[in-house]
């Protein structure tokens, strides 16, 4: 069965300074993953993902993620946060093997203190 | 193009009722999922269709069920409604046909409350 981490229910930071959204995986084939952010009453937005080949994912509204397989994590990161990437941040995993379906973690809400 | 589409919005129901949500895709998109969200389960995979064929089912009761049509679009109904019910439903759809990495999108969701 796979499954997805977020360690931290929130991120607290302030304007201007990096953020990191940590994420960590367990699946049993090559993993999928995948970073949304939901803001509120509004759907998932997709980010980025990783597929395969360089462990450095650049998505979306200046952020990137980065895939480390021994760690099994795929922590998303941006180099200077803004006040409007307050949101809710999701990480996903899918699976080969006729798996269609995404697993989430639980979210960790992102607070960016002007 | 225009994104995934999602009616109603809002619903209120009474315990034991039915409820219909439907999805529209973005154009060209063949598959569609369905996701349950709520503040203590968080995000739950209920089912995914390509080509009016249920490839994928989650963990749920089978008062959960769906459809999708020739056009792509998707129903997901829910029989006797119970309080645990309440929850935004999510339907996402790709442009996946066998690869299981292609990108999903998500549209608003429906937010059902069941009184």
């Amino acid at each position: 069965a796979q499954s997805v981490a977020q360690p931290e229910d929130q991120v607290n930071v302030a304007e201007g300074n990096p953020l990191t959204v940590k994420c960590t995986y367990s699946v049993s084939g090559n993993p999928y993953l995948f970073w949304y952010v939901q803001y509120p009453n509004r759907g998932l937005q997709f980010l980025l993902k990783y597929i395969t080949g360089d462990n450095l994912v650049k998505g979306s509204y200046g952020f990137e993620a980065e895939f480390n397989k021994s760690q099994t994590s795929f922590h998303l990161k941006k180099p200077s946060a803004l006040v409007s990437d307050s949101a809710l941040y999701f990480c996903a995993v899918s699976t080969g093997a006729g798996s269609y379906q995404l697993t989430f973690g639980k979210g960790t809400k992102l607070s960016v203190i002007p | 193009k225009a994104g995934v589409t999602q009616t109603p919005r809002y619903l209120i129901k009474t315990r034991g009722q039915q409820v219909t949500l439907s999805c529209s895709p973005i154009s060209g998109h063949r598959s569609v999922s369905w996701y349950q969200q709520t503040p203590g389960q968080g995000l739950q995979f209920l089912f995914e269709y390509f080509s009016e064929t249920q490839r994928n089912k989650g963990n749920f009761p089978g008062r959960f069920s769906g459809r999708q049509f020739s056009n792509s679009r998707s129903e997901m109904n829910v029989s006797t409604l119970e309080l645990g019910d309440s929850a935004l439903y999510l339907c996402a759809s790709s442009p996946r046909g066998i690869e299981v990495f292609a990108t999903q999108y998500f549209g608003p969701g429906t937010r059902l409350l069941v009184l």
